[in-house]
């Protein structure tokens, strides 16, 4: 079955380190997206790609690294320069122009202890 | 320091009971608007989408509904059941403008439902 998974499911970080979060789709989607979800609120985009080896900042990118070395793949770095990375990642998939519509993964719980 | 996580609006339902859910959207030129459905700790599932020449679609138990003049937007769940519990979320598609590429998807905050037997 065609689908985006995303691992670990949770993860934890100490103060300092870097952590990148996986996120593998095999539905052919050209466009890729990382989402950050916190308590009680809406989802904030990170970054997105529209096609391999490009990529682009969203609403709140400081902090955060991405690359797309391949169309399946976007994996997610958070860095020791985000200072609140506790929250529930999610990674989409889309086909622009085509779908609107979002197919998303079952997310990461990342905390930092 | 923390920030205080803020309280998502709740609804409360019986079961078997029809169940509303208001969202409210920004731009006027968005054209295309998704429902998603998300259980606690895992990722959003789409439920249904009506584009902006539209004011009516229905599917299995659900029906949205789409009120251009005043940039709402409502999901209508009939004979609600426990598994329906959920935080349910509109997006609006903002189709691309001068200087994007990319139509972009906007979530709203979320609505919390919860369905009493």
């Amino acid at each position: 079955d065609g689908g985006i998974t995303q691992s670990p499911k949770y993860l934890f970080r100490k103060e300092g380190q870097n952590v990148t979060l996986s996120c593998e789709q095999n539905l052919n989607h050209d466009a890729m997206y990382w989402y950050r979800q916190d308590p009680g609120q809406g989802l904030r985009l990170i970054y997105y790609s529209q096609i391999v080896n490009d990529f682009q900042k969203g609403d709140i990118a400081e902090g955060y690294s991405v690359s797309r070395e391949k169309k399946e793949s976007f994996p997610l770095t958070v860095t020791s320069a985000q200072k609140n990375p506790t929250a529930f990642y999610l990674c989409a998939s889309s086909i622009p122009a085509k779908h609107y519509g979002y197919t998303f993964g079952s997310g990461t719980r990342l905390t930092v202890v | 320091g923390e920030s205080v996580g803020l309280h998502l609006p709740t609804l409360s339902v019986q079961e078997g009971d029809n169940s509303i859910i208001n969202c409210a959207y920004s731009n006027s030129a968005s054209d295309y608007f998704i429902w998603y459905k998300q259980e606690s700790g895992k990722g959003p599932q789409f439920i249904i989408d009506i584009r902006s020449n539209m004011d009516k679609r229905q599917g299995q138990r659900v029906t949205v509904l789409l009120n251009k003049t005043v940039k709402h937007l409502s999901l209508q769940i009939a004979a609600t059941q426990p598994g329906d519990s959920a935080v349910y979320f509109c997006a609006e598609n903002i189709p691309p403008g001068r200087g994007s590429t990319l139509g972009r998807l906007y979530f709203g905050r979320g609505t919390q439902l919860t369905v009493w037997p």
